[in-house]
């Protein structure tokens, strides 16, 4: 299976801040990577797809870059509702993986 | 509206069965892959399995923690699918999330629908 590695785990942060998470793949998979929210107690979200495109309503402080085994995902300006869980997804392969997860919390 | 909404947790022995219900409306569910993620508590989320559209006859895959336990399948007069477990163990115990994903003319694609999910725990 494709392993996907996440940093940080954990992200402390203030309102307004810049904020960068990173995946990492542990063999090519071209762009075929997803991030999603998760806040807690609901369920995930799609955020960005192929790695760098925006899902509908999502709001474009998000952004994600990337292609091969290295991707990020961005928030340009952190705003309360910001405050969740992130997670990257594979689906280039059969079985699909995700990603330990990012929690982004207030600083 | 677009959604999926899941059903059928609650609380098994370890060794026993249980299957869970994905009921989806505002779309065609023959149309789209149709996954099934778990969280465990307090942990990541980890893929399940799917089945593919009808143009992919409806294929199946798994993860390999399931694989041979669980299956996935579909019954489109009820725009439905459904997810097997046999065999459960406590590493089993989580919520279990229906989720949509590509079609076979848009695949592979990311999961753009979830549901909210349905508890399943395995205690004796």
């Amino acid at each position: 299976d494709i392993q996907m590695t996440q940093s940080p785990s954990t992200l402390s942060a203030s309102v307004g801040d810049r904020v960068t998470i990173t995946c990492r793949a542990s063999q090519s998979i071209s762009s075929w990577l997803a991030w999603y929210q998760q806040a807690p107690g609901t369920a995930p979200k799609l955020l960005i797809y192929k790695a760098s495109n925006l899902e509908s309503g999502v709001p474009s402080r998000f952004s994600g870059s990337g292609s091969g085994t290295e991707f990020t995902l961005t928030i340009s300006s952190l705003q309360p509702d910001d405050f969740a869980t992130y997670y990257c997804q594979q689906y280039n392969s059969y079985s699909l993986t995700f990603g330990g997860g990012t929690k982004v919390e207030l600083k | 509206e677009v959604q999926v909404v899941e059903s059928g947790g609650g609380l098994v022995q370890p060794g026993g069965s249980l299957r869970l219900s994905c009921a989806a409306s505002g779309f065609i569910v023959s149309d789209y892959y149709m996954d099934w993620v778990r969280q465990a508590p307090g942990k990541g989320l980890e893929w399940v399995g799917r089945t593919r559209d009808r143009a992919r006859s409806y294929t199946t895959e798994y993860a390999a923690s399931v694989k041979g336990r669980f299956t996935v399948s579909r019954d489109d007069s009820k725009n439905s699918v459904y997810l097997q477990m046999n065999s459960l163990k406590s590493d089993d115990t989580a919520v279990y999330y229906c989720a949509r994903g590509p079609t076979s003319t848009t695949a592979p694609g990311a999961f753009d629908i979830w549901g909210q999910g349905t508890m399943v725990t395995v205690s004796s």
